[in-house]
């Protein structure tokens, strides 16, 4: 079974509205960490937001936040205020605790074009 | 400034060459990673190590080969067993702990011709 599950290959976006993109997760770990992470056309992975299994209030950080539905398994990351900069791709990870190696598991991607 | 280094940029080799990838971070985290990338495609682990001296294969390990013996350095070899080697390498370092993102390089991009 997927790990992290992205099914959204392609969204679109106008420009200062907002948008979600969807990711769902599988684990058995009651101690697990889910990422975002935004790629642009250069090519570098660059870290959004964090959000714990054991933190009780959804992750914020500026634009963007991680709404973190725990019982459903879903971190669907929430981009307000959407600018043309935002185009990129866009991962979902996530982390399960020390018995499984430090390995991250990547969702397959999801990738935002912002509208003028 | 701390970060993580990955040279070079573009690299092209002809077919059945080896080919080494640097990775390089001044971080001081234990754990780094290599994945792949091809276009439009999400990342797969080749392989990833947690401590120096040690590491495991990840879910596309075939035609790569690794190193650790230092903490700051973990070069990836694609051999010439790889038989599609042309794609998106990124490098990657973290703490342990499930709260730690990870760093990433820039990439290489590397060209078979």
């Amino acid at each position: 079974a997927q790990k992290i599950t992205q099914t959204q290959p392609g969204m679109f976006v106008q420009e200062k509205e907002a948008v979600t993109l969807d990711c769902t997760y599988d684990t058995s770990d009651q101690s697990y960490g889910l990422f975002w992470y935004k790629q642009p056309s250069s090519g570098e992975m660059i870290f959004l937001i964090y959000q714990g299994s054991y933190d009780e209030q959804n992750a914020t950080e500026g634009r963007y936040s991680l709404n973190f539905q725990k019982a459903r398994k879903s971190a669907n990351l929430v981009i307000s205020a959407s600018q043309l900069g935002d185009s990129a791709m866009y991962f979902c990870a996530m982390r399960e605790g020390w018995n499984t190696g430090n390995q991250f598991y990547f969702g397959t991607g999801t990738s935002l074009t912002v509208i003028p | 400034d701390g970060g993580i280094t990955q040279s070079p940029k573009y690299l092209f080799r002809k077919e059945g060459q080896n080919v080494t990838l640097s990775c390089e971070q001044n971080l001081n985290h234990d754990a780094m990673y290599w994945y792949r990338q091809d276009p439009g495609q999400g990342l797969r682990l080749i392989y990833y190590s947690q401590i120096v001296n040690d590491f495991q294969k990840g879910d596309i390990a075939e035609g790569y080969s690794v190193s650790r013996e230092k903490k700051e350095s973990f070069p990836l070899t694609v051999t010439s067993a790889q038989k599609n080697p042309t794609a998106f390498y990124l490098c990657a370092s973290s703490l342990a702990g499930v709260r730690n993102e990870q760093f990433f390089g820039p990439g290489t991009r590397l060209t078979v011709l």
